[in-house]
C-alpha cells in the first residue's frame, strides 16, 4: 500500500535552532497535514496543505506542500522547549475530505538543556 | 459536539477478558479512524469507516480485534480475549466536509493496559 517516508527518525537540538523534517512518498498526495503530539495527548493538527506549491505558516511553524505533490516538509524556526514532541506529516490520496488520510512514522524532537 | 471524545480514559483488565473502547465522534463528520500506539512508537492505523461503505479494516492486527459504527455517529472498538501486547493508547480520530473543523481531529484516547 501507498506509505509515507518521515525523516529524520529524531532529532537533538539545542534550545533556539531551527529544525526541519520532511516527508516523501511514492505517489502523489492531494492534501498534506502536518499533527504534533504532545506526550500523553492526541495528535493535534498544526498545518494543513491543499495545493502543489503551497507555503502556509503557522506562528514558528513553515510547512510545504511539494511541486510534485510526493513531498512535504515542516520547518520550526527559533525551537523552544515546548517544541519537544512527535511531529507527525499525513497525506491524502483522494480529493475528499472524508477520504482516507495515511500517517508517517513521526519525527521526534528532543531540546538538549 | 466541540470536540471527539473518547471513553474510558484508562482501562485496565485481565489478560483474556474482552474490552470494549467507544468513540464518540465531531457530528457531522462523515469518516472515523481508529489508531493503536504503543509506547514511544507512531500511530498504527487500525480500521477507517467512511460514511456507509464497508470499512478498511486492512490494519485490525488479528480476528480478536473488531469495530462498529453506527451510521456517522459512535463507533466502538473490541479486542476480544486480550494479550499483554494489546496494552498500548487507542485513538480514535474523525474527520468530514460537513463540519468545523473540516480535517481529521483526534481525541483523548483510551489507555489500555492488560495485566
Amino acid at each position: 500500500g501507498q506509505q509515507l517516508n518521515q525523516s529524520p527518525q529524531s532529532m537533538f537540538i539545542q534550545e533556539g535552532e531551527d529544525v526541519s523534517m520532511n516527508c516523501t512518498s511514492s505517489s502523489i498526495f492531494n492534501t498534506w497535514l502536518w499533527y504534533k503530539q504532545d506526550p500523553g495527548e492526541g495528535p493535534v493538527l498544526l498545518i494543513a496543505l491543499y495545493k502543489a506549491g503551497e507555503l502556509t505558516s503557522n506562528g514558528r511553524l513553515t510547512a510545504q506542500f511539494g511541486i510534485t505533490r510526493k513531498d512535504s516538509f515542516l520547518n520550526i524556526s527559533a525551537s523552544i522547549p515546548s517544541d519537544v514532541g512527535i511531529y507527525f506529516c499525513a497525506g491524502r490520496l483522494g480529493g475528499n475530505r472524508d477520504d482516507k488520510i495515511i500517517f508517517g512514522k513521526g519525527t521526534r524532537l528532543h531540546i538538549l538543556p | 459536539g466541540a470536540g471527539v471524545s473518547q471513553s474510558p480514559s484508562n482501562k485496565v483488565t485481565e489478560k483474556g477478558k474482552d474490552v470494549e473502547l467507544r468513540c464518540d465522534p465531531i457530528s457531522g463528520h462523515t469518516a472515523l479512524y481508529w489508531y493503536r500506539q504503543r509506547l514511544g512508537q507512531g500511530l498504527e492505523f487500525l480500521i477507517y469507516f467512511q460514511g456507509n461503505s464497508a470499512p478498511d479494516k486492512s490494519g485490525l492486527p488479528s480476528d480478536r480485534f473488531s469495530a462498529e459504527r453506527t451510521g456517522e455517529s459512535v463507533s466502538t472498538l473490541t479486542i476480544q480475549r486480550t494479550q499483554q501486547e494489546d496494552s498500548a493508547v487507542y485513538l480514535c480520530a474523525s474527520t468530514g466536509w460537513r463540519a468545523l473543523p473540516y480535517e481529521q481531529y483526534f481525541g483523548p484516547g483510551t489507555r489500555l493496559t492488560v495485566t
